[in-house]
C-alpha cells in the first residue's frame, strides 16, 4: 500500500533555529504539495513542484521558508529562522496531474517555542 | 478565484441517522471537486471526487455527492452513519486548468450513539 511518509511526526525546536522537515512522495506521483493546518487559518497551500520543478510558492513567506526537491523521492520544507507563529501541522501530498487527486502524509506537527 | 463555503462548522447526529454536509463553491470557470475526510492526528484522505460525468458520485465508506452546477453545490451524504465516521470533512475545488485545491474550512461530524 503506496503512501507519502513525513519525517520527523514532531518537532518541538526554539525560535531562531532552522528546521527541516522532509517528504517521500508515492513513487510515480509528479506533483508534490505542501501544506500548512492551524486553528486559524485552516489548510494553506505553501508551495507545489510538477515533475520536480516549482510552479507555485506564491503561499510561503519568502523571507524565511523554502521548498525544494533534490530528487524525485525527497521533497524539503525548511525554516529559517522559525518564529512561534510557525507552530502548525504540515502535510505533504502527492499526486498525478492526470488523475488530480492528492495524497496527505501524515504530518509534521511543529511546536516553536 | 475560486472558493468554497462549507456553512456548517460541526454537524452532531445520533449514529444510523443520515448525514447532508453542505459544500457550495465559486468559479468563473469549470471546476473539479473533492471531498476529503480527516481523522484526529491524521492526513485527510480522498472520499470521493467529480471531474464529469454523471452528477452523482459514489466514494469511499458508503459516502456519496452530487454535483448541482446551477445551485453551485456539492452536498456529501451518508445514509446511515457510524460512530467510526466521526471525523473532520473538507470540501476542495481545483481549477481546470491549475493543480491547486483550494479547500473550505471544514467540517466536524459528530457521531454519537
Amino acid at each position: 500500500d503506496a503512501r507519502v511518509t513525513q519525517t520527523p511526526r514532531h518537532k518541538v525546536t526554539e525560535m531562531g533555529q532552522e528546521v527541516t522537515m522532509r517528504c517521500q512522495p508515492i513513487l510515480g506521483h509528479n506533483t508534490v504539495f505542501w501544506y500548512r493546518q492551524t486553528m486559524m487559518q485552516g489548510l494553506e497551500l505553501l508551495a507545489y513542484f510538477r515533475n520536480r520543478a516549482p510552479l507555485d510558492d506564491s503561499g510561503m513567506p519568502k523571507d524565511r521558508f523554502s521548498a525544494e526537491m533534490p530528487d524525485a523521492t525527497l521533497a524539503t520544507l525548511k525554516i529559517q529562522p522559525s518564529e512561534p507563529r510557525d507552530s502548525a501541522v504540515y502535510f505533504c501530498a502527492s499526486g498525478s496531474d492526470t488523475t488530480y487527486e492528492q495524497y496527505f502524509g501524515p504530518g509534521t506537527r511543529l511546536t516553536v517555542t | 478565484a475560486q472558493s468554497v463555503t462549507q456553512l456548517d462548522s460541526q454537524v452532531p447526529v445520533f449514529e444510523e441517522a443520515p448525514v447532508e454536509l453542505r459544500c457550495n463553491y465559486s468559479s468563473s470557470v469549470s471546476v473539479y471537486l473533492f471531498w476529503y475526510v480527516q481523522y484526529p492526528n491524521q492526513g485527510l484522505q480522498l472520499l470521493l471526487k467529480y471531474l464529469s460525468g454523471s452528477t452523482l458520485v459514489k466514494g469511499i465508506n458508503g459516502f456519496e455527492a452530487e454535483f448541482n452546477k446551477s445551485q453551485t453545490s456539492f452536498h456529501l451524504r451518508k445514509p446511515s452513519v457510524h460512530i467510526s465516521d466521526t471525523a473532520e470533512y473538507f470540501c476542495a475545488v481545483l481549477n481546470t486548468g491549475f493543480q491547486k485545491l483550494v479547500f473550505g474550512t471544514g467540517t466536524r461530524l459528530l457521531v454519537s450513539p
